[in-house]
């Protein structure tokens, strides 16, 4: 069964520093998320690409944070300088046009 | 706006009893979806239902059944005869935006942990 990939699973990094998160989607699926979830909260929208287009990106902080999907498959997300407030589980989801989304396991993000 | 409220934060039940999980919603659409995701401790998000807006037809797969009530705005989650492995955080979340392709949004709710004793 075809299944989102993330990596790392876990990252550990020091405030100030950059840190890379990776997801590939399920192939075919033309719309890829990212979505950061607070502990004991329900997962947030941080970008939405259809294709390699950004289609929303209103709820990323757009000083520290870029995401890219330069070839409309695989995607990176990116933090610098991370924060100690970016402490969260990163979610990377894909869907083909408008449908269910299916969840990666994640990449649990803790900043020291 | 949209919303999705799960009023339960936490239920822990004996094995083999039976256990509902709560959902309400609020949008303007008249086309939407609603879904019900499981949560284990691993992290990953594991997709269990979808249902749109026109479809009040319940659901049942297995131990598992939903009831979809639109007069009350309500997609409750039933798991009957519970087992250990179904303790997980589950979330309730509502897909909006549709008249507007590839501008999809899903709106979750904030999770009702569901802790089963043996």
């Amino acid at each position: 069964e075809a299944e989102v990939a993330q990596s790392p699973r876990y990252k550990i990094t020091e405030k100030s520093q950059a840190v890379a998160f990776w997801c590939d989607p399920i192939s075919g699926h033309a719309t890829l998320y990212w979505y950061r979830q607070i502990l004991g909260q329900g997962p947030e929208l941080l970008v939405q690409f259809q294709d390699e287009s950004v289609v929303d990106d209103s709820q990323l902080p757009k000083d520290r944070f870029s995401a890219e999907r330069l070839k409309g498959v695989d995607s990176t997300l990116k933090i610098q300088p991370a924060e100690l407030g970016d402490s969260a589980m990163y979610l990377c989801a894909s869907s083909p046009r408008g449908e269910t989304q299916y969840f990666g396991p994640g990449t649990r993000l803790l900043v020291l | 706006a949209q919303k999705v409220t799960q009023a339960q934060t936490e239920i822990s039940v004996v094995e083999k009893e039976d256990v509902t999980l709560d959902c309400v919603y609020e949008t303007r659409d008249t086309t939407y979806y609603l879904f019900w995701y499981k949560q284990p401790p691993s992290g990953e998000l594991v997709f269990l239902i979808r249902r749109n807006s026109f479809d009040e037809q319940n659901e049942i797969s297995g131990r598992y059944s939903w009831n979809f009530q639109k007069s009350t705005s309500s997609f409750n989650f039933t798991i009957t005869a519970s087992q250990v492995v179904d303790s997980a955080v589950y979330f309730c979340a509502l897909l909006w935006g549709g008249a507007n392709f590839g501008n999809e949004k899903l709106t979750f709710g904030t999770g009702t942990r569901l802790t089963i004793i043996p």
